[in-house]
């Protein structure tokens, strides 16, 4: 089991704002990134440390973190962003990458 | 512009070997941090492996530590995996990607990844 833990599913209204969660002991010490990933393709970085994106990363994406919890907001939600949403940070010794068991977004 | 291109995946048999190898360009590589990550068939992603920049430390998930060896050619901008004993649970896409900063836990750039199927 991942030592980082996201729903497995989240459903927003096109247009609305939806928070996907990651919750770990790590994430106390260390920040949590953020990939999207469609079907097919390779993941791509939406949010990096504390709240950083990517260039090309739309701005409606931003990360936020609280105690053992990590959270990446997405502000009006586009059909384009229905994807799979994994969370990654360091294990709980700090010694190497972990990622989240991911989060399916799909926009209504 | 950065690329990583992986190559070597293919169908192999359980207990058989396989090496995985990535391509890079359009950076330093010498300068990174680099990592194998892999996606088993509609299941998450799972940090496999990495290799300090100048070769001297790598790391590895428990699952696959004793069987894969992970190594660099800085001279051929190249990354590899070479993959020994392999199961029935080691097929996954397998990734090559890049750190946010040179030794960091975060990736900004992957390869499209390599297919290893292990089956009888």
């Amino acid at each position: 089991s991942s030592e980082l833990t996201q729903d497995p599913a989240v459903s927003v209204a096109l247009g609305q704002t939806v928070r996907i969660t990651c919750q770990g002991d790590s994430l106390r010490s260390y920040y949590a990134s953020w990939y999207q990933q469609k079907p097919g393709q390779a993941p791509v970085l939406v949010i990096y440390g504390k709240n950083n994106r990517p260039s090309g990363i739309p701005d409606r994406f931003s990360g936020s973190s609280s105690g053992n919890t990590a959270s990446l907001t997405i502000t009006g939600a586009q059909a384009e962003d229905e994807a799979d949403y994994y969370c990654n940070s360091r294990d709980s010794s700090g010694n190497h990458p972990v990622f989240g068991g991911g989060t399916k977004l799909t926009v209504l | 512009q950065v690329q990583l291109v992986e190559s070597g995946g293919g169908l192999v048999k359980p207990g058989g070997s396989l090496r995985l190898s990535c391509a890079a360009s359009g950076f330093t590589f010498s300068d990174y941090y680099m990592s194998w990550i892999r996606q088993a068939p509609g299941k998450g992603l799972e940090w496999v492996s990495y290799i300090s920049s100048s070769s001297s430390y790598t790391n590895y998930a428990d699952s696959v530590k004793g069987r894969f060896t992970i190594s660099r050619d800085n001279a051929k901008n190249s990354l590899y995996l070479q993959m020994n004993s392999l199961r029935a649970e080691d097929t996954a896409v397998y990734y090559c990607a890049r750190p946010v900063s040179h030794s960091g836990y975060d990736f900004d750039y992957w390869g499209q990844g390599t297919l290893v199927t292990v089956s009888s």
